[in-house]
């Protein structure tokens, strides 16, 4: 079936960078766009990041443009965020997902935690 | 960017209820809206797209309505597996935004 498994969250003294990652199987990775969200703790959805399916489109949110990179290796099946300069208030579950088609996510991960502090 | 307000934040409810909840963007989002519930420590699910159209395996108890800034979400005949938080998300443009959440409680 389909499904999202990321990886590569941890504690992290501020200013310090980690990559995330998402393997996914069960679908044609190559042809789908996808997602990076996260999920402060006690706090809503916040959308990070997207990637068309073969990299050539990719947009942000304001609050990580400039620190976070998302990126894919199609030929490994996953997908990357790469995030740098990291704050206390990137504390966060980072959850990957699947795009159905114009930004409809309708295939999540479990996410991964990660934990900025000193 | 389009601020998404969902109303209300929370409410308690009982098996078998109908519960509505709605949510509002503030620009024209045409039927660019999805649905997304979230149970405790599990992944957050896709119920429903632009705005009415049920997703692969949603039961029919649910449903939603809306066009424009207006959108809701109903559930008739509440289920123990519905407590959940239940986020809009408008799909229009990017930025990509929610709203803040409805957590359904018993």
């Amino acid at each position: 079936q389909v499904q999202l498994v990321e990886s590569g969250g941890g504690a992290v003294q501020p200013g310090r960078s980690l990559r995330l990652s998402c393997a996914a199987s069960g679908f044609t990775f190559s042809t789908f766009g996808m997602h990076w969200v996260r999920q402060a703790p006690g706090k809503g959805l916040e959308w990070l990041a997207f990637t068309s399916y073969d990299g050539s489109d990719i947009y942000y949110a304001d609050s990580v443009t400039g620190r976070f990179t998302i990126s894919r290796d199609n030929s490994n099946n996953t997908l990357f965020l790469q995030m740098h300069s990291l704050r206390a208030e990137d504390t966060a579950t980072y959850y990957c997902a699947k795009d159905y088609a114009q930004f409809v996510m309708d295939v999540w991960g479990m996410g991964t935690t990660v934990t900025v502090s000193s | 960017d389009i601020q998404m307000t969902q109303s209300p934040s929370s409410l308690s409810a009982s098996v078998g209820d109908r519960v509505t909840i709605t949510c509002r963007a503030s620009q024209n989002i045409r039927r660019y809206l999805s649905w997304i519930q979230q149970k405790p420590g599990k992944a957050p699910e896709l119920l429903i797209f632009t705005a009415s159209s049920l997703h692969s395996g949603v039961p029919s108890r649910f449903s939603g309505s809306g066009s424009g800034t207006d959108f809701s979400l109903t559930i008739s005949g509440l289920q123990p597996e519905d407590f959940a938080t239940y986020y809009c998300q408008q799909n229009f443009r990017t930025p990509l935004t929610f709203g803040g959440g409805t957590k359904v409680e018993i």
